[in-house]
């Protein structure tokens, strides 16, 4: 199976500041990367898809970067609702990995 | 509108096996895979495998490799995940989730509680 890492794996920020949380697979998936987020009692909420395509409904502040092993999740200015917890998944077919995610909290 | 609506909590003993369905509505069942993904209490996110609803074809982390079967019912559009041999550390919430044009999952079920304890 394909492993994904994530670093860092927690992040203190205030609201207004741009937070960048990198994942890293351990082989080539091209641009298959996904990335999710997901709040405390809820199903996660795809954001990005195909490495860098925002899912419909989902803030421009939201951005995604990267193809091959690195990949990149932007927020260019952090707001209250985007406290929360950020995972890739790479989905390079067949089997599907999760990286061990991300909790963005209040500084 | 899509829904994944999905059974239950359910609270088993070390040894038993659980069922958990996903009744699947508002698109062509059998046209998107279904993904079941677990996340154990204050943990992150797990994928254990996806079966196409059309064909009935599985695919599986080789952790759950033997101990997870999925199964399907077109007739009632819902999706079966069957956990064997269950430990303490299969507790979790279960998750189906389908697949979109996109190439990964979109739309969630709302989550089950399995609880394993003796």
């Amino acid at each position: 199976d394909i492993q994904m890492t994530q670093s860092p794996s927690t992040l203190s920020a205030s609201v207004g500041d741009r937070v960048t949380i990198t994942c890293r697979a351990s082989q080539d998936i091209s641009s298959w990367l996904a990335w999710y987020q997901q709040k405390p009692g809820k199903a996660p909420n795809l954001l990005i898809y195909k490495a860098s395509s925002l899912e419909s409904g989902v803030p421009s502040r939201f951005s995604g970067s990267g193809s091959g092993t690195e990949f990149t999740l932007t927020i260019s200015s952090l707001q209250p609702d985007d406290f929360a917890s950020y995972y890739c998944q790479q989905y390079n077919s067949p089997l599907v990995t999760f990286g061990p995610g991300t909790k963005v909290d209040i500084k | 509108q899509v829904q994944l609506v999905q059974s239950g909590a359910e609270v088993k003993k070390p040894g038993a096996s659980v069922k958990v369905s996903c009744k699947a509505s508002g698109y062509t069942f059998t046209g998107y895979y279904i993904h079941w993904v677990r996340q154990a209490p204050g943990q992150g996110l797990e994928w254990m495998g996806r079966i196409n609803p059309d064909s009935g074809d599985t695919n599986f982390a080789q952790k759950f490799q033997g101990r997870v079967t999925l199964t399907r019912d077109t007739s009632i559009t819902t999706a079966y995940m069957d956990l064997t041999r269950l430990r303490s550390d299969d507790t979790a919430v279960y998750y189906c989730a389908r697949d979109s044009l996109t190439g990964t999952t979109v739309y969630w079920g709302q989550g089950t509680l399995v609880t394993v304890s003796s």
